[in-house]
């Protein structure tokens, strides 16, 4: 079974500096997927950027990094330039594809942005 | 681009009330999944589809609850004699079939559920 640990207090970030959320999983497996997905007050779930196990570059979306580090099972984003609009809750989750691809989230990181 | 929909956004429901919700997802996905989200937690799986058949249940889903998708296309969960701590937002995903971990699940608004 995979799980996931957020562990982060809320956060409050100026507007336009960077900031680095924290997520470390645990997992049996050797393929899967890592994913973050923002959640504003609306309550949708945004994806915002995908890792695979094997991939050995850290995966670029816009103003999302993630920072994957396979020995340490971290993969930690990184919102650059944050904006107000950033403020939200953040959640990592993982799949294994032999588990019908079901996500386990953590429990999510909030983020308030200040002008 | 249409995205995952869901109807109702906002029910609430006396205890004991029977509750259906319903989720469109996006049309080329054949991959369904509802999950539940609980105030201060992350989202819990529920139930997967691929195409019409029910193929993963969690043991979050008591006999209680049901779910179907009749045609493969859209979905709806059953919630039968509501209990107060069934209260929470429900959502739903879609993703492509592939079975690859790269298929990303994309989410619907969610139903937010509220048992008095």
């Amino acid at each position: 079974a995979q799980k996931i640990t957020q562990t982060q207090p809320g956060m409050f970030v100026q507007e336009k500096e960077a900031v680095t959320l924290d997520c470390t999983y645990d997992t049996s497996d050797q393929s899967y997927g890592l994913f973050w997905y923002k959640q504003p007050s609306s309550g949708e779930m945004i994806f915002l950027i995908y890792q695979g196990s094997y991939d050995e570059q850290n995966a670029t979306e816009g103003r999302y990094s993630l920072n994957f580090q396979k020995a340490r099972k971290s993969a930690n984003l990184v919102i650059s330039a944050s904006q107000l609009g950033d403020s939200a809750m953040y959640f990592c989750a993982m799949t294994a594809p032999y588990g019908n691809n079901r996500l386990a989230f953590g429990k999510g990181n909030q983020v308030v942005v200040i002008p | 681009d249409t995205g995952v929909s869901q109807d109702p956004r906002h029910k609430i429901t006396k205890r004991g009330q029977n509750v259906t919700f319903r989720c469109d997802p996006i049309s080329e996905h054949n991959r369904l999944y509802w999950y539940r989200q609980t105030l201060g937690q992350g989202p819990e799986f529920l139930t997967y589809f691929q195409n019409e058949a029910q193929l993963e249940k969690s043991r979050l889903l008591s006999d209680r609850f049901s779910a179907e998708r009749p045609k493969g296309s859209f979905s709806t969960l059953e919630i039968q004699r509501t209990e107060q701590g069934d209260s929470a937002m429900y959502l739903c995903a879609s993703s492509p079939a592939s079975g690859a971990s790269s298929d990303t699940q994309y989410f619907g608004p969610g139903t937010r559920l509220t048992v008095l």
